[in-house]
């Protein structure tokens, strides 16, 4: 499989806990995007990558979440001291080539719950 | 924001065509894209339109009038698998952002 995957597939966590996800995007794509969705939304923008750089992050992001791309590759979205209002599905995406066109490849998503 | 406004649901008959509209206000619109979603599954791209006018593909098209903040999603010989949400995202550079912003989508069923 050549797409975009994600790990885990599903996370229930307990409120307060700490949770990782990982994003490993098509292996010539240099952008990635995560985004937040749920149930009756639209997939909300929350950070974005070209090669390691985080080049754009959204103004509604907490400063409990972070996101990483060391090595311009795969990508690490961590969530610390998680809220109930943190569940949803965390889409990954990545793309290449003209970023005005900017088609975009989805992974399948992690949905967290958190208790 | 670009205020995207896009009907929540929408049904249709097996075989029969169905357009469904997206608004949107922008300060410096460039480029409006349409994704299909199944439930429980990654939106697939479909479209991209930064022109005026109609872009055709296969049994899909879509259709934008920046002018008028506009555009549609025409889906000819409707298949039970096309029920699914229709997201249309826009792209506003007026904030130096060059992520598109998604609206709610719109739940098409279709029915025999």
């Amino acid at each position: 499989d050549t797409g975009v995957s994600q790990d885990p597939r599903h996370k229930i966590t307990k409120r307060g806990q700490n949770v990782t996800f990982r994003c490993d995007p098509i292996s010539e794509h240099n952008r990635l995007y995560w985004y937040r969705q749920t149930l009756g939304q639209g997939p909300e923008f929350l950070t974005y990558f070209q090669n390691e750089a985080q080049l754009e992050k959204s103004r509604l992001l907490s400063d409990r979440f972070s996101a990483e791309r060391p090595k311009g590759s795969f990508s690490t979205l961590e969530i610390q001291r998680t809220e109930q209002g943190d569940s949803a599905m965390y889409l990954c995406a990545s793309s290449v080539g003209d970023i005005s066109r900017n088609e975009q490849f989805f992974g399948p998503g992690t949905r967290l719950t958190v208790l | 924001g670009q205020n995207i406004d896009q009907p929540t649901e929408m049904t249709a008959t097996e075989g029969a065509i169905v357009q469904i509209n997206c608004t949107y206000q922008t300060s410096g619109f460039n480029g409006l894209f349409w994704y299909q979603q199944h439930a429980g599954e990654a939106p697939t791209f479909l479209s991209y339109n930064v022109l005026d006018g109609l872009e055709e593909k296969g049994r899909f098209s879509s259709f934008l009038s920046r002018s008028k903040g506009y555009s549609y999603l025409l889906l000819k010989e409707l298949q039970m698998k096309d029920s699914a949400s229709y997201l249309c995202a826009v792209r506003d550079e007026a904030g130096g952002s060059y992520i598109p912003t998604f609206g709610r989508g719109t739940s098409l069923i279709v029915h025999p």
